[in-house]
């Protein structure tokens, strides 16, 4: 079945500690994006890719890291600049300018030790 | 920002219709109006989307207001998987990111 893949479904992460969270889609988009949603609140644009080599940063990039190599794959770093990374990471894809639906993942909680 | 208004939650049993509202007032002609829903501790799912014409698909109908500054979801007969925190999020067709508020969390009692 086409569908996108997060890992882990769970993280821990020391303080200091860069963490690195996977997204795989076999939909054959274009577009990944990456979320992320605090508790009772909806969800924020961290950074995006159009396409294979290129991301642009959403509204909250500040301490987050993403590269995009494959089409498939568009993995996210969380660093140890971003102070309050204790977030569920939801990972999306569509396929690109003209698609109009996103797609999403079943996320990745992180939580800070 | 969130450019739409919804309620922070609503009941309905189960079996019956639920409507959803949400209220987009600042919307522009080419923004369509789109659900998305998300179960707890899952990703959000698409539901359905539309520009000015009503819309239904297996799962729900999107009923637009013909000055386009609301909208409703109707869910025509809600089960307990329905409960979940429905999004309405306005954007224009190719823009890259979509806009998440706060939703409406919909318990669907039995």
């Amino acid at each position: 079945d086409g569908g996108i893949t997060q890992s882990p479904k769970y993280l821990f992460r020391k303080e200091g500690q860069n963490v690195t969270l996977s997204c795989e889609q076999n939909l054959n988009h274009d577009a990944m994006y990456w979320y992320r949603q605090d508790p009772g609140q909806g969800l924020r644009l961290i950074y995006y890719s159009q396409i294979v080599n290129d991301f642009q940063k959403g509204d909250i990039a500040e301490g987050y890291s993403v590269s995009r190599e494959k089409k498939e794959s568009f993995p996210l770093t969380v660093t140890s600049a971003q102070k309050n990374p204790t977030a569920f990471y939801l990972c999306a894809s569509n396929r690109g300018t003209g698609g109009k639906t996103q797609y999403f993942g079943p996320g990745t909680r992180l939580l800070v030790l | 920002d969130a450019k739409t208004t919804q309620p922070p939650s609503m009941d309905c049993a189960e079996g019956r219709a639920a409507n959803l509202p949400c209220n987009h007032s600042t919307i522009s002609g080419n923004e369509y109006v789109y659900w998305y829903r998300q179960i707890h501790s899952q990703g959000p799912q698409y539901i359905i989307h539309g520009l000015k014409n009503n819309e239904t698909n297996e799962m729900a109908s999107l009923i637009i207001t013909e000055d386009r500054k609301s909208s409703t979801l109707i869910l025509p007969h809600a089960t307990l998987r329905d409960t979940a925190v429905y999004y309405c999020i306005v954007k224009i067709q190719g823009a890259q990111k979509l806009v998440f508020g706060q939703g409406t969390r919909l318990t669907i009692n039995p």
